[in-house]
């Protein structure tokens, strides 16, 4: 089976510019993560949704930030506008409703210049 | 709230040395506990996980077991390998805190092993 897959692997844009990120959950899953990670903060829970509804999105730093996900094989991140220090590696996971582990992407590396 | 304190890094050590990091917890409710691995340039992969008190986790020679009365999860290998280099995060997940029970991480040990 394919895990879950995001991209870009890697971006670098620049100041200002819109990012958007994107995500395919393991097929089947209920719940999908976003995550970040930086060096000062380790990493952290932005938003997750069940059954493509968002549930929590308290970890979302600022309004310059949103998720979507349409349907259950694909979510969105999008910065806008990016700034510097949104640069960090950004992670999508999912898991089964009756399972007990999340399962991550390879994670889109984002460097905003 | 929900806390994973890890021990801090970096650790360097030799090839066929014993590897300890060490993992505590603080949870509301009866946690399940995890080990993830993230290889240079790579994602989190999961490396072991242990459900319930005195359960023990094991994968490619790592162990942890989840102890219930010191609140802990230490990660343990007999013998590294070069190949065992990685940045080596310790979490849990809490069902008393909804049913998505995401994940709380501790903040990542560095291992390097030297040949």
């Amino acid at each position: 089976d394919a895990g879950v897959i995001q991209s870009p692997r890697h971006e670098v844009t620049e100041m200002g510019q819109e990012v958007t990120l994107r995500c395919k959950p393991i097929s089947g899953h209920d719940y999908l993560f976003w995550y970040r990670q930086t060096m000062m903060r380790g990493l952290e829970l932005l938003i997750y949704f069940n059954n493509n509804v968002p549930i929590d999105d308290s970890g979302m730093p600022e309004d310059r930030f949103s998720a979507k996900m349409p349907n259950a094989s694909f979510s969105t991140l999008k910065i806008q506008p990016s700034e510097p220090r949104d640069s960090a590696v950004y992670f999508c996971a999912s898991r089964l409703l009756s399972g007990n582990t999340i399962y991550f992407g390879e994670g889109s590396w984002l460097t905003v210049v | 709230g929900n806390s994973v304190t890890q021990m801090e890094g970096p650790v360097t050590l030799s090839e066929e040395a014993f590897l300890t990091i060490n993992c505590t917890y603080t949870a509301t409710g009866y946690p399940s506990l995890f080990w993830y691995v993230q290889y240079p340039g790579e994602g989190l992969q999961l490396l072991l996980k242990a459900t319930k008190a005195d359960d023990k986790g094991s994968n490619k020679g790592f162990e942890a077991t989840y102890r219930k009365e010191t609140t802990s999860f230490h990660l343990e290998k007999g013998s590294v390998q070069v190949s065992d280099s990685a940045v080596y995060f310790c979490a849990l997940s809490d069902p008393s805190s909804g049913s998505a029970r995401q994940l709380t991480f501790g903040s990542g040990t560095q291992l390097t092993v030297l040949p």
